[in-house]
C-alpha cells in the first residue's frame, strides 16, 4: 500500500494558462475525492468518482474545471485558463466503500500558484 | 447536512501540558467523526475516527479522542504535549456514505503551537 500519491506537488503558472493534476488512489479504492485547501481553511469539496463515474459535483467546480477517472484508477482534474483565484493546494482522497466508517486517506496534495 | 465548528483558531500550550482541542459538530444522522493533522505543506494524516463502537478512541501519536453524543463533541486530547505534535488539526464529520460534501465535511481547523 503505497497510499495515495499526486503529481506535481507543486505547480506555478501564469494566469491564463492551463494546468492538469494528476492523483494516482490507493490500489483498488473505487471511490476518488478531489479537495481544494487554501490557507487557513479546511478541505472543501470539489468532486468525487465512483470507479469512472462521476457523480457529484460541488458549485465551486466551475466550468473551467473538469475531472476525469477513465478507466476507474487514477484520476486527472483540469483547470483551464487558470485566474489567481485559483490559487490553492488540490488534495486527492480514496477510500474503499463498504468499510466501516469509510476512512478516506489522503494524499500530498498539488499546490498552484497562479500569477 | 452536516457542519462541524473547531473553537479556536490557535492553541499554545507549552512542552508537556495537556492538549486539548474542541471539536463540535452537527449532524442529522449518527456521525462519524474523524481528526486528520496537516504538517506544512503535505496532505491529511488520519490521526483517529470513531464509528459508533467505542466513544472513547484511541489514535496515533498518543492522541485520543472522546464522543459525546449529549454535547455533540469530538474533543482531542493529549496527556503530554511534544515539540512534534506542532501542526494543524482538523475535525471532520461524515453520514457514512462516502458521498460527496455531505460524506465528508471539515472545520477550519486549529493550528497547534508548542512552546518549549
Amino acid at each position: 500500500d503505497t497510499g495515495v500519491s499526486q503529481d506535481p506537488r507543486h505547480k506555478i503558472t501564469k494566469r491564463g494558462q492551463n494546468v492538469t493534476f494528476r492523483c494516482d488512489p490507493i490500489s483498488e479504492h473505487n471511490r476518488l475525492y478531489w479537495y481544494r485547501q487554501t490557507l487557513g481553511q479546511g478541505p472543501e469539496f470539489l468532486t468525487y468518482f465512483q470507479n469512472e463515474a462521476q457523480l457529484e459535483k460541488s458549485r465551486l467546480l466551475s466550468d473551467r474545471f473538469s475531472a476525469e477517472r477513465p478507466k476507474g484508477s487514477f484520476s486527472t482534474l483540469e483547470i483551464q485558463r487558470t485566474e489567481q483565484g485559483d490559487s490553492a493546494m488540490y488534495l486527492c482522497a480514496s477510500t474503499h466503500t463498504g468499510i466501516s466508517g469509510n476512512t478516506i486517506y489522503f494524499g500530498e496534495g498539488s499546490w498552484l500558484t497562479v500569477v | 447536512a452536516q457542519s462541524v465548528t473547531q473553537l479556536g483558531s490557535h492553541v499554545s500550550v507549552s512542552e508537556g501540558a495537556l492538549v486539548l482541542l474542541r471539536c463540535n459538530y452537527s449532524s442529522s444522522v449518527p456521525p462519524y467523526l474523524f481528526w486528520y493533522v496537516q504538517y506544512p505543506n503535505q496532505g491529511l494524516q488520519l490521526l483517529l475516527k470513531y464509528t459508533s463502537a467505542a466513544t472513547l478512541v484511541k489514535g496515533i501519536n498518543g492522541f485520543e479522542a472522546e464522543f459525546k453524543k449529549s454535547e455533540t463533541s469530538f474533543h482531542l486530547t493529549k496527556p503530554s504535549a511534544h515539540m512534534s505534535d506542532a501542526a494543524e488539526y482538523f475535525c471532520a464529520v461524515s453520514d457514512g456514505s462516502g458521498g460527496g460534501a455531505d460524506g465528508l465535511t471539515f472545520g477550519k481547523g486549529t493550528h497547534l503551537i508548542i512552546q518549549p
